[in-house]
């Protein structure tokens, strides 16, 4: 069963305009959660993460946002760029001494020119 | 800055070989963790490694084994591959100093069994 939920496999978005990519999570215990983005051929790349404690972290054009009681969250790319078309992926850290993270399937941003 | 390596790039080998994946993570980070993700999936945590003893264990098969030696660098070993095993595989380096939890990853490995 998927802990971690990615429902829309892609998102197209012209630019300029803001990207929304939403992750749904099914364990209210996840302590940490990270966006991360991935290009074709390469790793995937931290973008930017938030703690269960917060509701909210924000880097440059990049904000997360995290409702708790809805076990959800969002990342927010404003404005989006064509450098931001890629796969997106949410991902989870348990804690507990469970190192692995726990990935959704990705969302794979278009940006529009 | 440095970047967690991984070698080789890309492997093709048979079903019922053995394969050995390498890598090397970033200076003075501590803990490895190898990552496994199919086509059109997302990546699957095998198996990690903290100060050369294993850490955490997820959906390792048992035909694969992994270690890290005292140079921190890791190996992932397959044997009896499986066409199914055909995957990206990618590690990640991280610090346990370091309290944002954030794994930085490799290029990755494409194994292709045929």
């Amino acid at each position: 069963d998927q802990q971690v939920k990615q429902n829309s496999p892609s998102l197209s978005v012209q630019e300029g305009r803001i990207s929304i990519l939403n992750c749904d999570y099914t364990n209210s215990m996840f302590d940490y959660f990270l966006w991360y983005k991935k290009y074709p051929a390469e790793g995937p790349t931290f973008l930017i993460s938030i703690s269960s404690i917060k509701d909210k972290n924000e880097d440059g054009r990049f904000t997360v946002f995290l409702n708790k009681s809805a076990k959800h969250l969002s990342l927010h790319i404003v404005p989006s760029q064509p450098g931001d078309s890629a796969v997106y992926f949410c991902a989870v850290y348990s804690g507990g001494g469970a190192d692995g993270l726990t990935f959704g399937k990705g969302t794979h941003l278009i940006i529009q020119p | 800055a440095a970047g967690v390596i991984q070698s080789p790039r890309h492997l093709i080998k048979e079903k019922r070989e053995t394969a050995t994946l390498k890598c090397y993570p970033i200076p003075r980070h501590d803990t490895v963790y190898w990552y496994q993700q199919g086509p059109g999936q997302d990546p699957q945590f095998l198996i990690s490694f903290y100060e050369k003893m294993q850490s955490d264990k997820g959906s390792i098969p048992d035909r694969f084994s992994a270690q890290q030696f005292s140079d921190y660098h890791s190996e992932l070993n397959m044997s009896s591959l499986e066409l199914g095993d055909s995957a990206l595989y990618f590690c990640a380096s991280s610090s346990r100093t370091d309290p944002s939890y954030e794994q930085y990853f490799g290029p990755g490995t494409r194994l292709t069994v045929t």
